[in-house]
């Protein structure tokens, strides 16, 4: 399978806790994005980085959040000590930045679904 | 900032039938793209169809086609003979250059045997 994959895809933690999620993008792809979902609603973009460069930051990304992809290739989402309000589905997608795909087409993973007791 | 606004929280057709979800979005921009993603429950989204903007013709993938009304700001999806595998979320979005993708609230579709 060569789409976008994130590991792990349920976590659940007792508020406090730091996790990490892991996001594999399609290979060929240099644009990776964070979002943010909750139940009901759409996904709300956190961050999306061009290779290695982290280049938008959402206002939704506290302090507690931190992403990197060090080699351009995955990413991880770190969530500092976290809150109830942290609980949802953290998306990621990949895309091109050009090519014969029209730029913007964001190919998604199944998600992580965080629970914070 | 460009929002995006999904009147209608849950939709329901009858299978073989015909539904419109109904999408507008807020720019000041004139070249943009603009998508419809579906999300099975528990399942990841997946393309359903774009539009550039800068394309006065809808676009259509089979039994999805859009009416796209640029002045109007409104970007509807058409769904014709639906099936039971088109019970889904749908997620009307906004892409303007290089910026993040901007995602409505979502229509849950239901569709009835």
């Amino acid at each position: 399978d060569t789409g976008v994959s994130q590991d792990p895809r349920h976590k659940i933690t007792k508020r406090g806790q730091n996790v990490t999620f892991r996001c594999d993008p399609i290979s060929e792809h240099n644009r990776l994005y964070w979002y943010r979902q909750t139940l009901g609603q759409g996904p709300e973009f956190l961050t999306y980085f061009q290779n290695e460069a982290q280049l938008e930051k959402s206002r939704l990304l506290s302090d507690r959040f931190s992403a990197e992809r060090p080699k351009g290739s995955f990413s991880t989402l770190e969530i500092q000590r976290t809150e109830q309000g942290d609980s949802a589905m953290y998306l990621c997608a990949s895309s091109r930045n050009s090519g014969s795909i029209p730029p913007g087409e964001l190919f998604f993973g199944e998600g992580s679904r965080l629970t914070v007791l | 900032a460009q929002t995006v606004t999904q009147s209608q929280p849950e939709m329901s057709v009858q299978e073989a039938e015909t539904v419109t979800l109904s999408c507008t979005y807020d720019t000041s921009e004139s070249d943009y793209y603009l998508f419809w993603y579906k999300q099975p429950p528990s399942r990841q989204m997946i393309l359903v169809i774009r539009q550039e903007a800068y394309k006065q013709q809808n676009a259509t993938e089979n039994r999805f086609s859009v009416n796209f009304q640029k002045a109007a700001k409104s970007f509807s999806l058409k769904i014709s003979d639906s099936q039971l595998g088109d019970a889904a979320m749908y997620f009307c979005a906004y892409k303007e250059g290089n910026n993040d993708m901007r995602f409505g609230a979502g229509t849950r579709l239901t569709v009835k045997p």
